[in-house]
């Protein structure tokens, strides 16, 4: 099975700060990457698909990167709308996310 | 518009039997790989199972296989997730999500869960 690790597990940060998120697979997932953002009391929603494809309708302050094993979510400027917990999900081999960030205000 | 909306959570006790359903809408249902998701209470996602579009490929995480059983009719837009042998440690939030394409593996639609708690 594959394993997926994130980092950091809590992130606290500021309006309008750069955040990266690290996600790393336990074996090569070429890019099939997702990234989901969830809010308290609320579904997950897609942000990011192969790795560094953007959803429709989601803000192009968020990108993603990477490949094999080491992936990158990165907001560009924080957003009050952006405090939520990102998970990443690899879909290479069925289906495992990995245990989430918490994007936190500083 | 695309809506899932899923029912049957309730408080069972450990070794109990549960059938989650999940009732599909605005989309064609019968061309899309399903899937149910579990969020334990303050914890992480957990994928569970995955149904191909005409109900002949299902898929299952190691911790639920051989107790769990996911099912389709895509004559009533449903999708359905029997769930025996219920374990404390099954107590979760449990989403239905919808594949992005015929089979893509990851979710653009889910609906907002319906809560099963195995407790004596």
């Amino acid at each position: 099975d594959i394993q997926m690790t994130q980092s950091p597990s809590t992130l606290s940060a500021s309006v309008g700060d750069r955040v990266t998120i690290t996600c790393r697979a336990s074996q090569s997932i070429s890019s099939w990457l997702a990234w989901y953002q969830q809010k308290p009391g609320k579904a997950p929603k897609l942000l990011i698909y192969k790795a560094s494809s953007l959803e429709s309708g989601v803000p192009s302050r968020f990108s993603g990167s990477g490949s094999g094993t080491e992936f990158t979510l990165t907001i560009s400027s924080l957003q009050p709308d952006d405090f939520a917990t990102y998970y990443c999900q690899q879909y290479n081999s069925y289906s495992t996310f990995g245990p989430g960030t918490k994007v936190d205000i500083k | 518009e695309v809506q899932l909306v899923e029912s049957g959570g309730v408080v069972v006790q450990p070794g109990g039997s549960l059938r989650l359903s999940c009732a599909a809408s605005g989309f064609t249902f019968d061309d899309y790989t399903m899937h149910w998701v579990r969020q334990a209470p303050g914890k992480g996602l957990e994928w569970v199972s995955l149904i191909s579009w005409d109900g002949g490929s299902t898929y299952y995480a190691d911790s639920v296989k051989g107790r769990f059983t996911i099912s389709r009719d895509n004559s009533k837009n449903s999708l359905y997730l029997q769930m025996n042998s219920l374990r404390t440690e099954d107590t979760a939030l449990y989403y239905c999500a919808k594949d992005v394409a015929y089979h893509s593996g990851y979710f653009d639609y889910w609906g907002q869960g319906t809560l099963v708690t195995v407790s004596s």
